[in-house]
């Protein structure tokens, strides 16, 4: 079965720094997705960035970025000049690349603090 | 477009009765996901609807159920309510095309 940790429960970061979320991954599978979701105080999850597993560059939205480390089974989330409105609990996920598997599985989640 | 809907936002029952909640996928989406946050386990996947029929399923006791209607919307039902049923219930929904899914508010159910 698949899992996915994330080993920091919780992280501060000083407005407009730089900040790193951690993320393991084990599976068996070659095929894959992997998400970051955000999860603000007003509690709907928004999509921030996803990875495919067959593509080797490592994706990037804005002021976000990924560090997608295939064979280490890594995947951590970088946010640049880090902003009062990222502070949120962040999900690391999963899901299997195979036909009609919309499962996915979810980190336990990192709480971040922007601090002003 | 309109988001994902999640009706209701907020419900209290008691012990041993039996509750439905309600998710209106966005329009044009045919696969809707449960999944259920609490503190202490995270987020958990219930199970998965596509055109009606139930895709996936999570390891959840069979009080858990839910459905699919032709329009893609979709209800749970929680049977025989126990306190550690208390969670925060995401709803979330997906075209066939794309690969990530777009969650609802939730609803909150507190069992006392």
């Amino acid at each position: 079965a698949q899992t996915v940790t994330q080993s920091q429960p919780e992280m501060s970061v000083q407005e407009a720094e730089t900040v790193t979320l951690s993320c393991t991954y084990d599976t068996s599978e070659s095929d894959y997705y992997l998400f970051w979701y955000k999860q603000p105080p007003s509690r709907q999850m928004i999509l921030v960035i996803r990875q495919e597993a067959y593509k080797q560059q490592n994706a990037t939205e804005n002021r976000f970025s990924v560090n997608f480390q295939k064979a280490a089974k890594s995947f951590s989330l970088k946010i640049s000049d880090s902003q009062l409105g990222d502070a949120a609990m962040y999900f690391c996920a999963y899901r299997s690349a195979r036909y009609r598997d919309d499962k996915i599985i979810f980190g336990k989640g990192t709480r971040l603090h922007i601090l002003p | 477009k309109a988001g994902v809907t999640q009706t209701p936002r907020y419900l209290i029952k008691t012990r041993g009765q039996q509750v439905t909640l309600s998710c209106s996928p966005i329009s044009g989406h045919r696969s809707v996901s449960w999944y259920q946050q609490t503190p202490g386990q995270g987020l958990q996947f219930l199970f998965e609807y596509f055109s009606e029929t139930q895709r996936n399923k999570g390891n959840f006791p069979g009080r858990f159920s839910g459905r699919q209607f032709s329009n893609s919307r979709s209800e749970m039902n929680v049977s025989t309510l126990e306190l550690g049923d208390s969670a925060l219930y995401l709803c979330a929904s997906s075209p066939q095309t794309l690969i990530e899914q777009y969650f609802g508010p939730g609803t909150r159910l507190t069992v006392t």
